[in-house]
């Protein structure tokens, strides 16, 4: 059991490029979820699966989000035409049942 | 969506000096977590409390569910510099995603 594993851990992109993140779960959990955390706040839920299938989507996630988890096993998060407010740590969690093992996060830095 | 509130934002103390965080709800919650974060870091998971007026130890810290299971604090003794960091509540929503309060800072001067 390696734990969540997430990468990068640290993207500059520049304002209007387009991003990618992968989160790799522990290989037994079936729900896998992201989550966005601001500085000095609290995390905030964006979506989750069960296995391939997305379940819920949060307000915050915007058009410019996507989130696949092609076969049940890795997750990718993607945004679109970054904007300077999406900076934030983007943190995946895996679980089987409620709460979960977070990842170390990536954190956007979006100029 | 049920609401976490934590108090206080920010803790300073000395080492060896104890402290309470608290996390209050106006909802009932099957069951709360603590996590604790380092800077750079994912949470990490203390502690899950699920029994209304549940109390349960982990060395120096002291968790304590609410009997109303609305409300749960985190109490530390003898603080050391190592418990530095940032300590969230938790409580599960429909699809056992999560929600979190804002968070305490605690720093602990050695």
């Amino acid at each position: 059991d390696t734990g969540v594993s997430q990468n990068p851990r640290h993207k500059i992109t520049k304002r209007g490029q387009n991003v990618t993140f992968r989160c790799d779960p522990i290989s037994e959990h079936n729900r896998l979820y992201w989550y966005r955390q601001t500085l000095g706040q609290g995390p905030e839920f964006l979506t989750y699966f069960q296995n391939e299938a997305q379940l819920e989507k949060s307000r915050l996630l915007s058009d410019r989000f996507s989130a696949e988890r092609p076969k049940g096993s890795f997750s990718t998060l993607e945004i679109q035409r970054t904007e300077q407010g999406d900076s934030a740590m983007y943190l995946c969690a895996s679980s089987l049942v409620a709460g979960g093992t977070f990842g170390s996060g990536t954190r956007l830095t979006v100029v | 969506t049920q609401l976490l509130e934590q108090s206080p934002q920010f803790l300073s103390i000395q080492e060896g000096e104890n402290l309470t965080v608290y996390c209050n709800s106006s909802s009932v919650f099957s069951s709360l977590q603590w996590y604790r974060q380092e800077p750079g870091e994912g949470p990490v998971l203390l502690v899950t409390v699920v029994t209304g007026g549940e109390v349960k130890k982990l060395k120096r810290l002291t968790f304590q569910f609410g009997d109303a299971r609305k409300d749960s604090s985190l109490h530390i003794t003898a603080a050391q510099p190592g418990d530095t960091g940032l300590y969230l509540c938790a409580g599960p929503q429909a699809g056992n995603k999560l929600t979190f309060g804002g968070g305490t800072r605690v720093l602990v001067k050695p």
